[in-house]
């Protein structure tokens, strides 16, 4: 596609429901990455792949974050039994290489709410 | 580890004026990128300028260039000829996409 596309845009969840957030990159893009924004804030890093391998998840916050991407292009972050906490932007990037050689192109990402 | 450090949490400046934001940061490695990325209201991070830390010349879009100084670790952005449509949250970022909190900046007519 043309650009990175994230869905939902808007995703409520009851506090202990499980989501699941997904990011289309940018065809043959080789790099993607996972941010949490919360309000107010910079970006976060949670996690990196580098086509099917998850290189990096240092940034996931805990063991209810899960991310995979399987086929080396779409992208699902999975959150389970969510809580208030976890309400932020979720933004996803993608990269034709890595380091930054050919930049990034963000999605315009989901924000999550939790009640 | 590395770290990205924006010290002004807010600027503003007058329209056609020139603005400077500044960003340190640390790390270890030799060969990295910075980026400065800006986020309208519509939260849609669009990339400004990009620098590669081996280029000693400073990188230039237009109105935008950089002040890189990697002995001090520093990548500041200078907005020149500033516009409206320039008001957004600026983002200093490293290579793999290290954050800085962000300078809100708000051009005034």
């Amino acid at each position: 596609g043309a650009g990175v596309s994230q869905s939902p845009r808007y995703k409520v969840a009851k506090r202990g429901q499980d989501v699941a957030l997904r990011c289309d990159p940018i065809s043959g893009h080789v790099s993607l990455f996972w941010y949490q924004q919360a309000l107010g804030q910079g970006p976060e890093f949670l996690t990196y792949f580098q086509n099917e391998a998850q290189l990096d998840k240092s940034g996931l916050p805990s063991d209810r974050f899960f991310a995979e991407r399987p086929e080396g292009s779409v992208s699902t972050l999975k959150i389970q039994r969510t809580q208030q906490e976890d309400s932020a932007v979720y933004l996803c990037a993608s990269s034709l290489g890595d380091r930054g050689v050919y930049g990034y192109t963000f999605g315009s990402g989901t924000r999550l709410t939790v009640v | 580890a590395q770290t990205v450090t924006q010290s002004q949490p807010e600027m503003s400046v007058q329209e056609a004026e020139t603005v400077t934001l500044s960003c340190t940061y640390d790390t270890s490695e030799s060969n990295y990128y910075l980026f400065w990325y800006k986020q309208p209201p519509s939260r849609q991070m669009i990339l400004v300028i990009r620098q590669e830390a081996y280029k000693q010349q400073n990188a230039t879009e237009n109105r935008f260039s950089v002040n890189f100084q990697k002995a001090a670790k520093s990548f500041s952005l200078k907005i020149s000829d500033s516009q409206l449509g320039d008001t957004a949250m600026y983002f200093c970022a490293f290579s793999f996409m290290r954050f800085g909190a962000g300078t809100r900046l708000t051009v005034k007519p």
